[in-house]
Parts: structure tokens; sequence; C-alpha cells
């Protein structure tokens, strides 16, 4: 029962190298979602996509593009890496966008950019 | 602005004492309000929804529109609470998706 799979689990790049992290869910879930968290800080929205074939920018978009490439599949591309973008990055799904619906996360990618 | 407010990053706790986790959020309407939780080594996952009404591990969290406030509860706390447990809102409907709003967690150590 994987739910959500993420990968890689860590990486680290130099500043200017591109990088996608691959995000699949399972549970047939429409919406899906990226985050990334900083230290001392709570998780904040980078993209979203409420369903295949659309995607639209959250709190937190530059630096970072997106491809729903499927329903199962939600990748976050990194085009030119910048120390700024260090963080611990989460994808989530949920079955409908909508305020009730609670999220499904996978176990994050720890990326450094050096 | 929309914001969640966790003011404490620890909480230390011993076995058995009760337990409270903070949590104050800002918005002016009617948002519905969950909270989440990390064990080591595991997942984020939705601990419990205010929607739901429901006790879950034996927390709860109660509502108080007056005061912004969506506080976590436990009467007895346990070791396996050992964790961190993040207050998070989403406004209703907000551009038609389901945006939610994180704090930045309390971690919360039960010691025997």
């Amino acid at each position: 029962n994987a739910g959500v799979t993420q990968t890689p689990k860590f990486q680290v790049l130099k500043t200017g190298q591109s990088m996608t992290l691959q995000c699949a869910q399972d549970m047939n879930h429409n919406s899906m979602y990226w985050y990334r968290q900083d230290p001392g800080m709570g998780l904040r929205l980078i993209y979203y996509s409420a369903s295949e074939g659309t995607t639209d920018k959250g709190e937190v978009p530059n630096g970072y593009n997106v491809s729903r490439l499927n329903k199962r599949e939600f990748s976050l591309r990194l085009e030119s890496a910048a120390p700024s973008q260090t963080s611990v990055y989460f994808c989530a799904s949920s079955e409908e966008t909508g305020g009730n619906q609670p999220q499904h996360f996978g176990d994050g990618t720890r990326l450094s950019i050096l | 602005a929309q914001r969640v407010t966790q003011p404490e990053k620890l909480l230390s706790v011993f076995k058995g004492a009760p337990v409270e986790l903070k949590c104050n959020y800002s918005y002016s309407g009617s948002p519905e309000l969950f909270w989440y939780v990390q064990y080591s080594r595991q997942r984020l996952q939705l601990l419990l929804r205010h929607i739901s009404r429901e006790s879950i591990k034996g927390f709860t969290a109660d509502l108080n529109k007056g005061e912004t406030s969506f506080h976590l509860k436990k009467p007895f706390a346990q070791e396996e609470d050992s964790a961190m447990y993040y207050c998070a809102l989403s406004p209703p409907m907000d551009g038609g998706y389901n945006k939610l709003i994180f704090g930045a967690g309390t971690r919360l150590a039960v010691h025997p």
C-alpha cells in the first residue's frame, strides 16, 4: 500500500543544475500538490494540480515548473537550482479539491543545493 | 492575510500529564481546520479535522471562533504521542482548490 511515492529521497545539486522530482500516487486521487518545508516554517504550497491536465501556482512558485503527466504522476522541476531552494519537498494528493478533503503525503525529498 | 500560528516550537511533558498544543489562525471567514502529525520516520498524516468532531488516539480539538483558536488536547499523554504536530487551515473552496495553510509545527516530547 504505497500511497504517495516520491523519488529521490535525497539529492545534492550544484547551483545552476537542473533536476526533476518525481511523485506518483496509487489512490486514484484527482488532485496533487507540491510543498516545500524550510527549517522553522510550515509547509508552503509551490504548485498544485486540481485534476489531470491542469496545474496552477501556489504560494511560492518562482523557480519551479510542474507537469501533471497523467492522473498518477506529478513532477516538480528546478530548471536552474539556487541555494535558496535547499529544502525538504513534499508531494501530496487528495480525492478532490475542496476545503474538507484530507491530503495524503509522501515521505519527502531532502534537496541540498551548494 | 491567512495565517496559522503555533506559538510553541517544543512542548515537553511527562507521561500521564495533560497536553495542549496551541493553534491560532487568522482568517475572516469560516475555514476548515486540521491537525496533521508526523511520527519519527513516518509520513505526515492527518490526525483529525474539525468537521468530523472526532477523537483520534485520545486527542480532541475545539474550534473557538471568538479566539480564532483550534487547540489540540489530550488528558493523559503517552510516550507514543511524541511527534511533530502541525495545525492547518483550509479556506472554503478558495479558488476552487484544496489549499492548506500550515503552521510551523510543535514538537511534542513525552518523557517516561
